[in-house]
């Protein structure tokens, strides 16, 4: 099993381009999240799904959609990409609530948004 | 507002000593709380869950309380190694997870 595997690794954006991260998950779970994660500060949830087809928003997801057409697969995509995006971004996947269940984190993506 | 605070010092400890990292609550009181083990440039990796009604857990070297009253959790490692250095994340929930900033540890030979 590979886990949670997440694309890109690594990304330099100029300010107003868009992107998508992709992340998949090969054990079968219906919760998926995205983080974003800053020096000095928690990690801080973007959005997230419960399950195939639903999303809802995490405490920082302005600037951020997502999609969860497939239920192995959770997309991040940012529109008009801003400075204030520089980040490193985590997917998190678990079986059910991460509130109480392990999480399980992909490697991250560190994108640099000039 | 809701807060899990963590010492953002780097804490240095000895091989062999007991390593001992807190994780205080604010303006919350969280059903569950658990530890992730962050290695730079991975994602976490989680460690230990405790409830609230739990006072201690074990696994292996680590041990992790849950102090109600004090409105903290205390994560031990004991007969620390050179590997265990990492940052450790503490995340507290009842419907949502607030993760504290992180504690870096770092054992010396």
């Amino acid at each position: 099993n590979a886990g949670v595997t997440q694309t890109p690794k690594f990304r330099v954006l100029k300010t107003g381009q868009s992107m998508t991260l992709l992340c998949a998950q090969d054990m079968n779970h219906e919760y998926m999240y995205w983080y974003r994660q800053d020096p000095g500060m928690g990690l801080r949830l973007i959005h997230y799904s419960v399950g195939e087809g639903t999303t809802a928003k995490g405490e920082v997801p302005d600037g951020y959609n997502v999609s969860r057409l497939k239920k192995q697969n959770f997309l991040l995509g940012l529109e008009s990409a801003a400075p204030s995006q520089t980040s490193v971004y985590f997917c998190a996947s678990s079986l059910t609530s991460g509130s109480t269940d392990t999480q399980y984190f992909g490697p991250g993506t560190r994108l640099t948004v000039l | 507002s809701q807060k899990i605070e963590q010492n953002s010092e780097a804490l240095n400890i000895q091989e062999g000593k007991t390593a001992t990292l807190t994780c205080n609550y604010t303006n919350y009181s969280p059903a569950y709380l658990q530890w992730y083990r962050q290695d730079p440039g991975r994602g976490p990796v989680f460690l230990l869950l405790i409830r609230e009604n739990e006072k201690e857990k074990r696994k292996e070297r680590l041990k992790v309380t849950f102090d109600t009253t004090l409105k903290q959790s205390l994560f031990h490692i004991t007969a620390s190694q050179p590997a265990d250095s990492a940052t450790y994340l503490c995340a507290g929930s009842n419907y949502q997870l607030i993760w504290g900033a992180g504690t870096k540890l770092i054992i010396k030979p």
